[in-house]
């Protein structure tokens, strides 16, 4: 079946503009979680969202991330006025409970 | 929360050799994969263990759970098992910071 999809492959954004970065995660996964990875660097956590559970946002760094699922499936990472800083890949990857984790391709995102 | 260390950071090899990747996690766990990030980015699972041992090819992992490490070994090396190795565990599935691998031809 499918795997896991992400959109846009890349985004180029100004400085302060918002962004919407997607993921569609395999279907049937119940667990969802999104990662952020700046050049060289290993998967910093942003948050990770379980079955109707409220998600576990801990790893968000700032009030101007924030990230939805809407009916257990797709999710929507959003953020806002967006810093040269928060230039990087973002991953998105889901898995059944207690199972494999999946990665999509991931969002290379450059904040000019 | 857990802390998830691995060794080496750097990891240079010439192929065909062989090579033992670590990760130590600060508590227990009931979840730990191993993932090879290849040079294009994308992440591939590689084993799901979070106890007992398992092989693919020539790969093959370790986990000893009451000792809070899990072991990947890598034989033969090849030019392609190039990238960066990570371990991840729990539900929420927290990352080392990575072996980078590179494999001279």
């Amino acid at each position: 079946g499918a795997g896991v999809s992400q959109s846009p492959s890349n985004k180029v954004t100004e400085k302060g503009k918002d962004v919407e970065l997607r993921c569609d995660p395999i279907s049937g996964h119940t667990a969802l979680y999104w990662y952020r990875q700046s050049l060289g660097q290993g998967l910093e956590f942003l948050i990770y969202f379980q079955g109707n559970s409220a998600p576990d946002k801990s790893g968000l760094p700032s009030d101007r991330f924030s990230a939805e699922r809407t009916g257990g499936s797709v999710s929507t990472l959003t953020i806002q006025r967006t810093q040269q800083e928060d230039s990087a890949v973002y991953l998105c990857a889901s898995s059944e409970l207690s199972v494999e984790q999946y990665f999509g391709p991931g969002t290379r995102l450059t904040v000019t | 929360g857990i802390q998830v260390e691995q060794s080496p950071p750097d990891l240079i090899l010439q192929e065909g050799a062989n090579s033992t990747l670590r990760c130590n996690f600060s508590d227990s766990v009931n979840n730990l994969q191993w993932f090879h990030q290849n040079p294009w980015g994308q992440l591939i699972n590689l084993f799901y263990i979070p106890s007992g041992t398992k092989q693919n090819g020539r790969l093959s992992a370790t986990t000893v759970a009451t000792e809070r490490y899990s072991l990947l070994y890598i034989s033969s090396s090849q030019t392609t098992d190039s990238g960066v190795y990570f371990c991840a565990v729990e539900l929420d599935m927290r990352f080392g910071a990575g072996t980078r691998l590179t494999v001279k031809p």
